[in-house]
């Protein structure tokens, strides 16, 4: 149980491209859903939380026009980053909660921009 | 503010030679403890979660113990697929994980 998928796996997409980054909890619904970015030998970065029906809440630095983060239903949250460019190029992972206690995580999606 | 520390940063083990992971915590409040496992280029694996000082869970070749201060995964006869860093992270406000940087963990034959 608590399996959360996210698609695609990795992307390349060329600077000034957006791309769409899905993420959905397979066996369960999610109260809320986060989204994280990881740098090599890093730990993980929150960039924003998300509740179904209503707007993200960003963290601080992380611009909020440059990644467009929809919670459609409670299964379902996608992040698109915006005109991208080769310094957001990284590691992308989800997670959700079922309950608001334990996060299960995606896989991560690597986003190469050229 | 939540603070969570981890060490060592790296350990390598022999297979079969126990040892034992750290997490130190500094929380206004403990609301949980989450032990995970990331593998290279994956998403975070989650272990366990322990709410109280005294708790113990255990999963395979795992044990996760919990005390007012710090947390300890006791990691029995490891072999080489234990390999990963092996994450801790506190909830704080809205649900939000304070993670500490990780220990990097490498069984060798």
């Amino acid at each position: 149980g608590a399996v959360v998928s996210q698609h695609p796996s990795w992307v390349i997409c060329k600077s000034g491209t957006s791309v769409k980054i899905e993420c959905r909890s397979l066996d369960f619904q999610a109260t809320t859903m986060f989204w994280y970015r990881q740098f090599p030998k890093q730990s993980l970065m929150l960039m924003a939380t998300s509740n179904e029906g209503s707007k993200a809440t960003y963290e601080q630095g992380v611009e909020k026009d440059k990644f467009l983060i929809n919670h459609a239903s409670l299964t379902l949250s996608t992040l698109t980053v915006t005109s991208a460019h080769p310094e957001d190029s990284s590691f992308y992972i989800c997670s959700a909660t079922p309950s608001g206690s334990e996060q299960y995580f995606g896989p991560g999606t690597r986003l190469t921009v050229t | 503010e939540d603070q969570v520390t981890q060490s060592p940063e790296a350990l390598r083990l022999q297979e079969g030679e126990s040892s034992s992971l750290n997490c130190s915590y500094t929380v206004s409040g403990l609301r949980g403890l989450f032990w995970y496992r990331q593998d290279p280029g994956k998403g975070p694996e989650f272990l366990f979660t322990l709410y109280s000082a005294g708790e113990e869970k255990e999963k395979e070749r795992l044990k996760a113990t919990l005390t007012k201060k710090e947390s300890f995964l006791h990691i029995t006869a490891p072999k080489p697929e234990d390999s990963a860093t092996y994450l801790c992270a506190v909830p704080g406000g809205g649900n939000k994980l304070t993670f500490g940087t990780g220990t990097q963990l490498k069984v060798e034959l």
